[in-house]
């Protein structure tokens, strides 16, 4: 069935520091894997995504890379900075319904300490 | 260019009564997801919807939830009969196509007393 098992759930770092969130998802025909933060009491922002075509994609201090093979994906964010913390979440859709729907998975809480 | 607007942000029901959320898409957006976030968890897909046809609702739990995307107006998530186990955040999401990039509103964040 459809499942994304990520990564820690919660991640403390200094700032400064780099943090890495890892997901694993179970549906092979996964194509598109998009990563959220969310800030308390908001709605989930899409801050990257990348597609199954290509094993990694960088947008200044945040990637992403993808292994197809093994079924995993990574988020690196690097020089963290105190407004990086938020809960992130990894997702997967494409897969066998290929409607577009997101499967989440189930957060990591990030803390990053001045 | 506004994005994916939500109302109300927060509402209140006495169980059983009826709770409707609004959700306007992105400009150009005839996408519509809908997910439910229960506190400390991630978010559960509920139904995907085009204008006026619901494409996936295997999310969706098979009494008292509904959702409508008319060809004119917002997309509404209806919850008849709401219980205590309903209280939670409720989010809609828009993308141009089924296989582009999804925008999320800010939810609504629905409590049952």
């Amino acid at each position: 069935g459809e499942n994304v098992e990520q990564h820690p759930s919660t991640l403390s770092v200094q700032e400064g520091d780099s943090a890495v969130i890892k997901c694993t998802y179970s549906d092979s025909a996964s194509n598109y894997f998009p990563w959220y933060k969310q800030e308390l009491g908001k709605g989930p922002q899409l801050i990257i995504d990348i597609r199954s075509n290509v094993g990694e994609k960088k947008d200044q201090r945040i990637a992403v890379t993808l292994n197809k093979t093994a079924k995993h994906f990574s988020l690196h964010i690097t020089e963290t900075q105190p407004e990086d913390s938020a809960v992130y979440f990894c997702a997967e859709a494409g897969g066998s319904s290929n409607t577009g729907k997101l499967i989440f998975g189930q957060g990591t809480t990030l803390q990053v300490k001045p | 260019n506004a994005g994916v607007m939500q109302n109300p942000r927060h509402l209140v029901r006495r169980r059983g009564q009826e709770a409707r959320l609004r959700c306007s898409p992105m400009k150009g957006h005839s996408h519509v997801y809908w997910y439910r976030q229960l506190p400390e968890e991630g978010l559960k897909f509920m139904v995907y919807l085009q204008k006026e046809n619901i494409i996936d609702e295997s999310g969706m739990p098979k009494e008292r939830f509904s959702a409508e995307f008319p060809k004119e107006g917002p997309s509404i998530l209806r919850i008849q009969q709401v219980v205590r186990g309903d209280s939670a955040a409720y989010f809609c999401a828009s993308s141009q196509t089924g296989n582009t990039e999804a925008f999320f509103g800010q939810g609504t964040r629905l409590t049952v007393v």
